[in-house]
C-alpha cells in the first residue's frame, strides 16, 4: 500500500532565509509522480513542484526546489529566500499513473517577518 | 490554464437536508474527477473515484449511499450528500484530470465547499 509520511507538523522560517519540508513516502511501483501542494488559508490547493520518479534530475521552480531521493523514498522541498506569502500548509503528494493521490498530513509553514 | 469550478464554495443548512456539491472542468475534459473531504487542520482524504458514464468508486468506509456521485458529461460531477447530519460538516475539494494530458500532469483542484450542517 500506498503512504506518504509527512514528520513535521509545524516549522517556521524567518523571512529570507530557507527551510526544508520532509516527505517520505512507501510503494512497490517504480514509476509514479510526486507533488509537493500548498494550501494557504482560503483552502485552495496550489501545486508548488513536482517530480518524475524516472527523472534523476531534481526539479526545480524559482524559490523551490525538492531532494528527490528515489532509494530512501525521500521527497524534501526546500523554499529558497522565504516569503511572508509562503506561509501555508504544504501537502507531499503521491501519485501513480493516472491513479488517485495519496496525501501526506501536512507541514504548515509559518514565516516570520 | 485548466480551471476547475467548485459550487457552492459554502453551504448552511439544516440537519436532514441533502446537499448538492458541483464540481466543473470550464476548458477541458474530464473522464476522471475526484471527491476528498478534509477536516479541520488535516489532510485531504479521498472519498470517491468518479468516472464519467460509470459508478464511482468509493474508498473503503465512506457510504456510497450517503454521499452520491454523479459524473453525467465529460465537465460535470456532482457529490451530493444526503439527509446531511452534523457530522457530515467538513470542507469538501474536487478534482479533475484532463483527458488529453499524459500521466505526469497534475490533476486540477476546485476551490472547495465549506459544509456547515446546523
Amino acid at each position: 500500500a500506498q503512504t506518504v509520511t509527512q514528520s513535521q507538523p509545524e516549522m517556521s522560517v524567518q523571512e529570507a532565509e530557507t527551510v526544508t519540508l520532509s516527505c517520505t513516502y512507501d510503494t512497490s511501483e517504480s514509476d509514479y509522480y510526486l507533488f509537493w501542494y500548498k494550501q494557504p488559508p482560503s483552502r485552495q490547493m496550489i501545486l508548488v513542484i513536482r517530480q518524475e520518479a524516472y527523472k534523476q534530475q531534481n526539479a526545480t521552480e524559482n524559490r523551490f526546489s525538492v531532494n528527490f531521493q528515489k532509494a530512501a523514498k525521500s521527497f524534501s522541498l526546500k523554499i529558497s529566500d522565504s516569503q511572508l506569502g509562503d506561509a501555508a500548509m504544504y501537502f507531499c503528494a503521491y501519485r501513480y499513473n493516472f491513479n488517485k493521490f495519496y496525501f501526506g498530513s501536512g507541514t504548515k509553514l509559518n514565516v516570520k517577518p | 490554464g485548466a480551471v476547475v469550478s467548485q459550487h457552492p464554495s459554502r453551504v448552511i443548512c439544516k440537519s436532514g437536508t441533502s446537499v448538492k456539491i458541483e464540481c466543473r472542468s470550464l476548458d477541458f475534459q474530464a473522464t476522471t474527477m475526484f471527491w476528498y473531504r478534509q477536516f479541520p487542520k488535516q489532510s485531504l482524504m479521498l472519498m470517491a473515484t468518479s468516472n464519467e458514464g460509470s459508478k464511482a468508486t468509493y474508498e473503503q468506509g465512506v457510504e456510497k449511499d450517503k454521499f452520491l456521485i454523479n459524473h453525467a458529461s465529460l465537465t460535470l460531477s456532482t457529490l451530493t450528500v444526503t439527509s446531511a447530519h452534523p457530522e457530515d460538516s467538513s470542507f469538501y475539494i474536487c478534482s479533475a484530470r484532463d483527458r488529453g494530458t499524459l500521466s505526469n500532469q497534475p490533476q486540477h483542484f476546485g476551490d472547495g465547499t465549506r459544509l456547515s450542517i446546523l
